[in-house]
Order: structure tokens, then C-alpha cells, then sequence
């Protein structure tokens, strides 16, 4: 069973436009958030984090227990911006780590 | 500098003659993972380590081996590459033995098997 969706697979918006990425996740109960990005030719590297409720380059991601979504949003996309996303929310009743198939996000100039 | 690192980050090989990736890190973590990356399917896990002589299957274990007789090594093994093995391979490590934590991962090792 897909435990985590993001349903685009690419996405493009122009600079200064407001960006989302989206993310559906099927556990139940309160599982550990993570936005992943990934730059061209670059390792993985965290976005950010739920519990620590931080806005890391303009991004933030919104909880959305009854949806079980965890988007993630910036409200002037940047060129810079331009990279892989990946959501991963994890089963605090397991020990494997999922990942989603993950967003492209260009941004236009 | 805290880091996980993997070797080779390139290699070319033919089916059927053993490899092995490498992967260190030196954060003193005790969850050490391998994921494979392929396009339109994201990262899978493959195998992952939650510490030392404990070691456990992911989504995507068969043709892969690992072992993890050190803290800090966590070694991958294809005995017998074939070419749907023919991947992007990501090694990550994080704090606690346990998938609740952050993931720190290396540069990637890309893989084809001819």
C-alpha cells in the first residue's frame, strides 16, 4: 500500500509566484514529518521538520491531521528553489523510512 | 566535518561480477540505511541497520546483502548484479535507533550494470 503520495511529479511556477508541494501520507496517529530536498547534483539534504516548526529558506509545512497531509508551501517561489522535493513522513510504529516519489519543482524566471 | 561517505561514487561493471559499495559515517549514529534512487519511484529503502549486528530488510531487499559489524560501516553487497540493478544508490545515517529521527546522507553512488 503507498504509504506517502505527491501526486505532481513536476510542477513549475514563475519567480515571485506562490509555490505548494503536496503531500497525503496514510498512517494513523502523530508520525514524524520531513521535507527532503535534493539540488541538482547533490546529495539530500533536510528541508525541514515538523516538531521544530521552522521556516528553513522561506518554506513551511502545515499539518493537516485530518487530511493526514503535510504540504509544503513558500509564498515567492526564487529561482533557487529550482530542485527535487521529497516528503517523508515516518511511522512512529516502525522502523523502515518511506519517502514519497517526489516533486520537480522548477521555477521560471 | 560530520559526514557520511560512500565509495565508489561511480562504477561500471558487468552482470554477474560481485561489488561492493561502501559507506561510513563518523556521527556516531546508530540507524544506517541504503536506498536505491531510480526516476518516478523516488528513494526506496533497501536495507537498514538500527545498530551494530542488527540489520533488517526495506522495501526493495532482493540481490542486496549488507552487514554492519562496526558502528560506523555499513556496507553494501551485490553478489550478483544484474542490470535492473542499474541505479542511483544513496547510504544515510541518523541519531537513535529508530526511523523517527533526521536522515544525513552521502553523495550517492551511481551504479550501471552492463
Amino acid at each position: 500500500a503507498q504509504r506517502v503520495t505527491q501526486p505532481e511529479k513536476l510542477l513549475s511556477v514563475f519567480k515571485g509566484a506562490p509555490v505548494e508541494l503536496k503531500c497525503n501520507y496514510s498512517y494513523s496517529g502523530s508520525p514524524e514529518l520531513f521535507w527532503y530536498v535534493q539540488y541538482s547534483r547533490q546529495r539530500l539534504q533536510l528541508l525541514l521538520r515538523h516538531i521544530s516548526r521552522e521556516s528553513i529558506k522561506g518554506f513551511t509545512a502545515d499539518l493537516n491531521k485530518g487530511e493526514t497531509s503535510f504540504h509544503l508551501k513558500k509564498p515567492f517561489a526564487q529561482e533557487e528553489d529550482s530542485a527535487m522535493y521529497y516528503c517523508a513522513p515516518q511511522d512512529n510504529t516502525g522502523n523502515q523510512f518511506y519517502f514519497g516519489t517526489g516533486t520537480s519543482l522548477t521555477v521560471i524566471p | 566535518e560530520a559526514q557520511v561517505t560512500q565509495n565508489p561514487r561511480y562504477l561500471i561493471t558487468v552482470t554477474g561480477k560481485k561489488l561492493t559499495v561502501t559507506c561510513s559515517q563518523n556521527m556516531n549514529h546508530e540507524y544506517m540505511s541504503w536506498y536505491r534512487q531510480d526516476p518516478g519511484l523516488g528513494l526506496r529503502q533497501i536495507y537498514y541497520s538500527m545498530n551494530v549486528e542488527v540489520t533488517d530488510k526495506g522495501d526493495v531487499p532482493e540481490g542486496y546483502k549488507v552487514s554492519r559489524k562496526e558502528k560506523r560501516n555499513f556496507p553494501l553487497i551485490l553478489e550478483s548484479p544484474s542490470p535492473n540493478q542499474t541505479s542511483l544508490y544513496f547510504c544515510a545515517s541518523s541519531f537513535g535507533g529508530f526511523s523517527n529521527q533526521p536522515q544525513h546522507f552521502g553523495d550517492g553512488t551511481r551504479l550501471s550494470i552492463l
